[in-house]
């Protein structure tokens, strides 16, 4: 499987900021997943890191407030925008190697939103 | 649309063993992955289902009926470490291969 590196880990930021989160891999992959785990619940898909084009976003999730970017086949980032106390979570990358494959998971980061 | 249930926690006893179940209900079912998480973790993965049967690995086996929409994970000769949950998630035919979660089954593992 790939080794996914994800950063920063963990963060405290204050209300109406932004913060940038990102995922390297040490191989090519073509598909690029960022998830959102909220305190004591289970993972929600936000959206599909696409190279070269737009990501694919679920449904309640904008690119406005996500802004994400995927500009090669290791390498993604996913913007938190104007961040309010309710987008305090972790925020995990996961890579998928072939559609038969399973995801593999970054470490995750923690952010806290004062 | 596509909806999995799990339970939301289990006790189960040291060297005993314990039965994880998972239903869900999508269009154009592609596999079926466990995962485990332990808290303060990433989720890591598990085991993965695409035809009918049991997957048997080491002390973990997961089963699938897609007639029945079912799945379980089979946790053999429990150990402290296994306190954690488990996810399940279902893949759907041409959805790019991404993952829909169920909520998590919390595991927690007694002396």
């Amino acid at each position: 499987s790939a080794v996914i590196s994800q950063k920063p880990s963990r963060d405290i930021c204050q209300r109406g900021t932004s913060l940038t989160i990102q995922c390297q891999v040490d191989s090519q992959v073509t598909m690029m997943f960022w998830y959102r785990q909220q305190p004591g619940q289970s993972l929600t898909l936000i959206a599909t890191a696409n190279q070269g084009s737009e990501a694919t976003y679920e449904s309640g999730f904008v690119i406005d407030k996500f802004p994400i970017s995927r500009p090669n086949l290791t390498f993604s980032t996913l913007t938190v925008s104007n961040m309010s106390p309710e987008d305090s979570s972790i925020y995990l990358c996961s890579v998928q190697l072939g559609l038969d494959q399973p995801q593999h998971f970054g470490d995750g980061t923690r952010l806290s939103i004062l | 649309g596509q909806n999995i249930d799990q339970p939301t926690e289990m006790t189960a006893t040291e060297g005993a063993i314990v039965q994880i179940n998972c239903t869900y209900q999508t269009s154009g079912f592609n596999g079926l992955f466990w995962y485990q998480q332990h808290a303060g973790e990433a989720p890591t993965f598990l085991s993965y289902n695409v035809l009918d049967g049991l997957e048997e690995k080491g002390r973990f086996s997961s089963f699938l009926s897609r007639s029945k929409g079912y799945s379980y994970l089979l946790l053999k000769e429990l150990q402290m470490k296994d306190s954690a949950s488990y996810l399940c998630a279902v893949s759907g035919y041409n959805q790019g291969g991404k993952l829909i979660f169920g909520q998590g089954t919390e595991l927690s593992v007694k002396p």
